[in-house]
């Protein structure tokens, strides 16, 4: 099994719809967790950081972490096309300079 | 701006042949890692450094070493490539941080092996 599971999807939705995407992890350990946004042939990019349980909000973004479960979430509000890239759920220990990383999700926002 | 670059978008290499990654960083961070990125795999850690000279191995370290003989420059090594190293490879860098572990990756570099 995996450290940290995420769905692959893809997962296509309507312009305007809110996306909730999922990790689950293994490792009680991971502290830190972070959201990147990868588009088709481009490097990952970090969209949003959270230490430890709670929510964190950015414009139409919301990270959620529940840690007594094991799991993230990424909410995307009001989804536009622009939006349509695979989305990578990372995590850290805080022992270590490492990350581990999920499979990524592919999202596709239809117009 | 924070900026991390890569020699090479595409590359075509036969069987064989010794082949070389270049990633450069221009944010002074100590640590820089290699990943290769596969569908169905995600991301796998194959090394990293934490300073000049310093290498760690990471998960899939097997038919590649690595280089780091100046701070902002990382070098990835494919001794003798194989068809089975086809793949996306992405350099990141970060901090030598305690609560910032924020990896800026590059453009990546698909090589294919025929």
């Amino acid at each position: 099994q995996k450290e940290v599971e995420q769905d692959p999807g893809p997962l296509s939705v309507p312009e305007g719809a809110i996306v909730s995407l999922n990790c689950t992890y293994s490792n009680s350990a991971f502290q830190y967790f972070m959201w990147y946004r990868q588009y088709s042939r481009k490097g990952p990019e970090l969209l949003m950081y959270t230490y430890s349980s709670g929510n964190k909000e950015d414009g139409r973004f919301t990270a959620q972490v529940d840690k007594s479960s094991k799991y993230i979430s990424l909410f995307i509000r009001d989804s536009q096309p622009s939006d349509s890239a695979t989305y990578l759920c990372a995590m850290n220990n805080n022992a270590g300079n490492m990350l581990t990383f999920g499979g990524g999700t592919r999202l596709m926002v239809k117009p | 701006d924070v900026k991390v670059t890569q020699s090479s978008r595409y590359l075509v290499k036969r069987t064989g042949e010794k082949v070389f990654l270049e990633c450069v960083q221009d944010m002074d961070h100590e640590n820089m890692f290699w990943y290769r990125q596969d569908p169905g795999l995600g991301l796998r850690l194959i090394y990293f450094s934490y300073d000049v000279k310093m290498k760690e191995k990471g998960d899939i370290p097997e038919g590649y070493s690595v280089s780091r003989e100046k701070k902002e420059r990382f070098s990835l090594i494919l001794e003798s490539a194989s068809t089975n190293q086809t793949s996306m490879y992405l350099c990141a860098s970060s901090l030598l941080g305690t609560s910032d572990y924020e990896q800026y990756f590059g453009p990546g570099t698909r090589l294919t092996v025929t």
